[in-house]
């Protein structure tokens, strides 16, 4: 597709139940980064990927939260036993090339907008 | 010290006026610099990225960086209504990872 891909756009999750939140980066991009941003707040970095090797998940809050990447396209973002702090934004951005280097641009997705009630 | 800093706003301009948005940041290693709009219920969209010291111009945009300060400002020229929108600064910390700030609300008042 033309841009990054989302899906659910919106999910409301009772506490206690699992999501699957999922990616399509823009067609042979690289890099695919997940973020969270809260209402009133700028994103903030969960994890990152380059190709199939997720080489950061240092912002991941908790051990309920994991994300995959397989074939090096595709992502799923996996919460468990949701809480309602986990309610937000959660961005998928890709971009070209592999990290470092000026120069390397990176495309939001419009986001999966969770709620936990 | 929030490593990327931002004022909420929100900040008022009237049509026509320039728009001045500012930001600090804490790593003085940081290297790039990048400013994202933001419309409400929607993603961020780069406008410009910087990488040295000055000014870097893209139509009605303007971008300052002073690495020296920590400092980088976005000027909006001739603002317009679709204008209003959240403003996020992002700093590239090391090789691939993007600290956001909270984003600065600007509403451009016809």
């Amino acid at each position: 597709g033309a841009g990054v891909s989302q899906s659910p756009r919106y999910k409301v999750a009772k506490r206690g139940q699992d999501v699957a939140l999922r990616c399509d980066p823009i067609s042979g991009h690289v890099s695919l980064f997940w973020y969270q941003q809260a209402l009133g707040q700028g994103p903030e970095f969960l994890t990152y990927f380059q190709n199939e090797a997720q080489l950061d998940k240092s912002g991941l809050p908790s051990d309920r939260f994991f994300a995959e990447r397989p074939e090096g396209s595709v992502s799923t973002l996996k919460i468990q036993r949701t809480q309602q702090e986990d309610s937000a934004v959660y961005l998928c951005a890709s971009s070209l090339a592999a990290a470092g280097g000026s120069g390397n641009t990176i495309y939001f997705g419009e986001g999966s907008w969770l709620t936990v009630v | 010290q929030k490593e990327v800093e931002q004022n909420s706003g929100p900040l008022s301009v009237p049509e026509g006026a320039i728009a001045s948005l500012n930001c600090t940041y804490s790593d003085r290693g940081s290297q790039s610099f990048f400013w994202y709009r933001q419309y409400s219920g929607k993603s961020p969209e780069l406008i410009m990225s910087i990488y040295s010291n000055g000014d870097k111009e893209d139509g009605r945009f303007t971008a300052q960086l002073n690495k020296a300060s920590q400092y980088v400002s976005l000027l909006i020229r001739d603002s317009q209504p679709s204008d209003s929108a959240t403003y996020l600064c992002a700093v590239r910390a090391g090789t691939y990872k993007y600290i956001f700030g909270t984003g600065t609300r600007l509403k451009v008042l016809a």
